[in-house]
């Protein structure tokens, strides 16, 4: 089946720039969008943004001036890279395969497989 | 910053009956599809209901969700000590240019 397997730095110093990969196994890369969603200690859920196998991509409006999601579809990867973080930035980050489409004049837009997330600390 | 609102907690006893609602906009769940996900403390969300109510394979029947307007539901019956988790409504919203929203999350409690 579809796994997702991330990695990267788990400690970023503040204004530095975090950057995190997660690698598509098991399945087809095309036909799906590629998300980045993250978790600080003890709240709730994030959407960070997303890519579509073309490169097109969406973000968060809150983030967006920060964060960049690119593919590297011969390798079956995608990354997040979040510039000028501060301790707000820690938390968990977790990637995402959506299905996304229109079914019945609706659009659809769910995660369906999530790689196990990676801790993220923000600290000098 | 959610835009979708959830009850911070629901409980009930082993074999009962629980709604978890979800209220949000004609942005976001007014013009789209709504999803549920579950997260056990420690593990990644799960994927437990897609477009409104469709249950991905391995999710028990016990689970099913609703949509009406502006606000969706979650109801699971005969309750399990394993449901006890945190549950996310999530949806996507049409404005300020596309983006997607999670729900405040509602902690499920097994009595």
């Amino acid at each position: 089946q579809v796994q997702l397997q991330q990695w990267g730095a788990g400690l970023v110093k503040p204004s530095e720039t975090l950057s995190l990969s997660c690698a598509v196994s098991g399945g087809s890369f095309r036909g799906y969008h590629w998300s980045w969603i993250r978790q600080p200690p003890g709240e709730g859920l994030e959407w960070i943004g997303e890519s579509n196998e073309s490169g097109n991509t969406k973000y968060s409006p809150s983030l967006k001036s920060r964060v960049t999601i690119s593919l590297d579809t011969s390798k079956n990867q995608f990354s997040l890279k979040m510039t000028s973080v501060t301790a707000a930035d820690t938390a968990v980050y977790y990637c995402a395969r959506v299905p996304r489409g229109y079914n019945n004049l609706y659009q659809y837009y769910y995660m369906d497989v999530w790689g196990t997330g990676t801790t993220v600390a923000v600290s000098s | 910053q959610s835009v979708l609102t959830q009850p911070p907690s629901a409980s009930g006893t082993p074999g009962q009956r629980i709604t978890i609602s979800c209220s949000g906009s004609n942005s976001n769940i007014g013009s789209n599809t709504v999803n549920w996900y579950q997260q056990v403390p420690g593990k990644a969300p799960k994927l437990l209901i897609s477009s409104n109510k469709q249950r991905p394979s391995g999710v028990p029947d016990r689970f099913s969700g609703s949509k009406s307007g502006t606000s969706a539901s979650l109801a699971i019956t005969g309750l399990q000590s394993e449901d006890e988790a945190e549950y996310y409504c999530a949806a996507w919203d049409d404005s300020l240019n596309g983006f997607y929203v999670f729900g405040t999350g509602t902690k499920v409690t097994v009595l």
